[in-house]
């Protein structure tokens, strides 16, 4: 079974600053993906960003990056530039990529608080 | 926009009562997957859909929790009794072979059992 841990239950940041959250997962699988995920308070999840294993490249989506360690099982998001509106509970997410249509596991979520 | 609809967003009831949870995921996303948040923790995944076919309901505590997805579009999440520990938000996800395994989430009935 996959398992994914988030071991910063809160962090905050000023805005226009640089934040990492980290995630370390533990799996027997070659092929899978990872995901960030946000939760903004009262409102629904949304992606923030996918990495794809067999990629070496890390991804990136405008000010949000990763840092994927496949042999260390790690897997954290840098956000760029915080903005208030990127305060919210983040979760980090596995999934096998055999077949289609997996599940999701997820990390216990980190609270962000981007201060003005 | 489209996006994943459910209902109720809230919900309080009392301890041996019946709920039940509704969603309409994207239109033509043929994945449905229905996750239990505790609060403090992670979404955790109670059953997953294909179509009308359950494809994995192996925490789902079939003693007093049901689902269905009878023409393979909305779905309704029942529990019956609930019981204290019950009290989460239940999450209604859809995904689609074309959206990189990407899931859709709608924003949630909170249940509070007392």
């Amino acid at each position: 079974a996959q398992t994914v841990t988030q071991s910063q239950p809160e962090m905050s940041v000023q805005e226009a600053e640089t934040v990492t959250l980290s995630c370390t997962y533990d799996t027997s699988e070659n092929n899978y993906y990872l995901f960030w995920y946000k939760q903004p308070p009262s409102r629904q999840m949304i992606l923030v960003i996918r990495q794809e294993a067999y990629k070496q490249q890390n991804a990136t989506e405008n000010r949000f990056s990763v840092n994927f360690q496949k042999a260390a099982k790690s897997f954290s998001l840098k956000i760029s530039d915080s903005q208030l509106g990127d305060t919210a509970m983040y979760f980090c997410a596995f999934m096998k990529s055999a077949g289609y249509g997996n599940k999701l596991v997820f990390g216990a979520g980190t609270i962000l608080r981007v201060k003005s | 926009e489209a996006e994943v609809a459910q209902s109720p967003r809230y919900k309080i009831t009392e301890k041996s009562q019946a709920v039940a949870f509704w969603c309409d995921p994207i239109s033509g996303h043929a994945t449905l997957y229905w996750y239990r948040q505790i609060l403090g923790q992670g979404p955790e995944l109670l059953v997953q859909f294909q179509d009308e076919s359950v494809v994995d309901d192996s925490q789902l505590p079939k003693d007093r929790f049901s689902a269905e997805r009878l023409k393979g579009v909305d779905s309704t999440l029942k529990i019956q009794p609930a019981e204290l520990g019950d009290s989460a938000m239940y999450l209604c996800a859809s995904s689609s072979p074309g959206d990189r395994e990407e899931q859709f989430f709608g924003p949630g009935t909170r249940l509070t059992v007392l």
